[in-house]
């Protein structure tokens, strides 16, 4: 069983359209990451959420870490073709301990 | 901008055969990570080294995977004998020691793509 899963597992809309991935766990995590990886690279940070209930807008992505700590939600709002990609959440359960991904959500905008 | 290097690119190999990828960190970095990632899944933590010390390699299939971190710089991972199931991406990581009560931001280098035949 996943430690993280992360819905949906694709995801293909229109430039404009809005949309939301998430990434849930039975656990309770100490911070939690999303990164997106394009073809043939490695993953790139976008976000690290630390505090319960904490909101984070980069740009037109918001992301909110669940209040108990064990949830996480990506907005992207009017999608485009540059959003596409492979998004990943990664928790860590303590100071210290294992970054642990989930098995991703691709996205493809189409234009 | 500093970088994770890392080489091969790409490496195409015949199974029972050895090989070997290598990984730079961006410089000061003390933790190093070996990930592995099969095509359209998330990336699984293979080995972690803290300078020179493996701190977690609970995933690592020891009886064909080594690691090593001699210097506490740059790292070998080396796969003896390769198994068709072993192809798959090879990331490397680094960061800066992770603490404070939340985990720093992982540096990827583009990866080492291994087919194994």
């Amino acid at each position: 069983t996943q430690l993280l899963e992360q819905s949906p597992q694709f995801l293909s809309i229109q430039e404009g359209e809005n949309l939301t991935v998430y990434c849930n766990s039975s656990s309770v995590f100490s911070s939690l990451q999303w990164y997106r990886q394009e073809p043939g690279e490695g993953p790139v940070l976008l976000v690290t959420v630390v505090t319960g209930g904490e909101v984070k807008k980069l740009k037109r992505l918001t992301f909110q870490f669940g209040d108990a700590r064990k949830d996480s939600s990506l907005h992207i709002t009017a999608a485009q073709p540059g959003d596409t990609g492979l998004y990943l959440c990664a928790g860590a359960l303590g100071s210290g301990s294992r970054l642990t991904f989930g098995e991703g959500t691709q996205l493809t905008v189409n234009p | 901008e500093a970088e994770v290097a890392q080489s091969p690119r790409y490496k195409i190999t015949e199974k029972s055969q050895a090989v070997a990828f290598w990984c730079d960190p961006i410089s000061g970095h003390a933790t190093l990570y070996w990930y592995r990632q099969i095509l359209g899944q998330g990336p699984e933590l293979l080995v972690q080294f803290q300078d020179e010390s493996v701190v977690d390699d609970s995933q690592l299939p020891k009886d064909r995977f080594s690691a090593e971190r001699l210097k506490g710089v740059d790292s070998t991972l080396k796969i003896q004998p390769a198994e068709l199931g072993d192809s798959a991406m090879y990331l490397c990581a680094s960061s800066w020691t992770s603490g404070g009560g939340y985990h720093g931001e992982l540096f990827f280098g583009e990866g080492s793509r291994l087919t194994v035949l």
